[in-house]
């Protein structure tokens, strides 16, 4: 079936470091890639998604690309601020529509 | 434009009680969809409602339930409550029409902790 299989943290950077969070997924056909975030006590908030292969997902400096030969979806930001600080989630949307599929989420923590 | 919301924010409850939480989709969305979260973990789907009826479910035992309003609002009801019920629960809404790349926004949600 459908999932997602995102890397472990805890991640913790400073302040304009480089990040990415590593997110593999296994899927029938053609699924939508999704990342969401989730700030302390609260719920989720799209960040970025990309529908079809080779297209890139992009949200206040975040970026992400589909690729479907290696089946990732990898987020990226090239420097990160406090602000940052939060749990991201893959997430992916397939032959069962409507319903997505989480990875377990990664803590990001960034240090002034 | 009013977000998805969900009532209560919070909620203790004891093993064997049932319990209602709420939800009202984004302006303009039919569809919720309700998503459980423990602690530490990804979301998991329990089920999906559009025009009052339940439209897809996850893995989750009957003691789970929902209902959708005609004004898209939807409740899920758990029964006879378990310690492994406690969670973050998530309410999430959709446009109707089933598409892979459809968007889901999510509420705040509501934390529930059974003793």
């Amino acid at each position: 079936g459908d999932s997602v299989t995102q890397m472990e943290g805890p991640v913790t950077l400073s302040e304009e470091a480089f990040l990415t969070i590593n997110c593999t997924y296994t899927a029938t056909g053609y699924p939508s890639l999704f990342w969401y975030v989730q700030y302390p006590g609260e719920g989720l908030q799209l960040l970025l998604k990309a529908t079809k292969a080779d297209d890139k997902g992009s949200n206040k400096g975040f970026e992400a690309t589909y690729r479907k030969e290696t089946t990732s979806f990898h987020l990226e930001k090239g420097s990160v601020q406090v602000s940052d600080s939060a749990v991201y989630f893959c997430a992916l949307s397939g032959q069962a529509l409507g319903r997505l599929y989480f990875g377990r989420g990664t803590q990001l923590t960034v240090w002034p | 434009d009013a977000g998805v919301t969900q009532s209560p924010t919070h909620l203790i409850k004891t093993r064997g009680q049932q319990v209602t939480l709420r939800c009202s989709p984004k302006s303009g969305h039919d569809t919720v969809s309700w998503y459980q979260q423990a602690l530490g973990q990804g979301p998991q789907f329990i089920f999906q409602y559009y025009e009052e009826e339940e439209r897809q479910r996850g893995n989750f035992p009957d003691r789970f339930s929902g209902h959708q309003f005609p004004n898209y609002s939807s409740e899920l009801n758990v029964n006879a409550l378990l310690l492994g019920d406690s969670a973050l629960y998530l309410c999430a809404s959709s446009l109707g029409q089933l598409k892979i790349e459809e968007t889901q926004y999510f509420g705040p949600g509501t934390r529930l902790l059974v003793l």
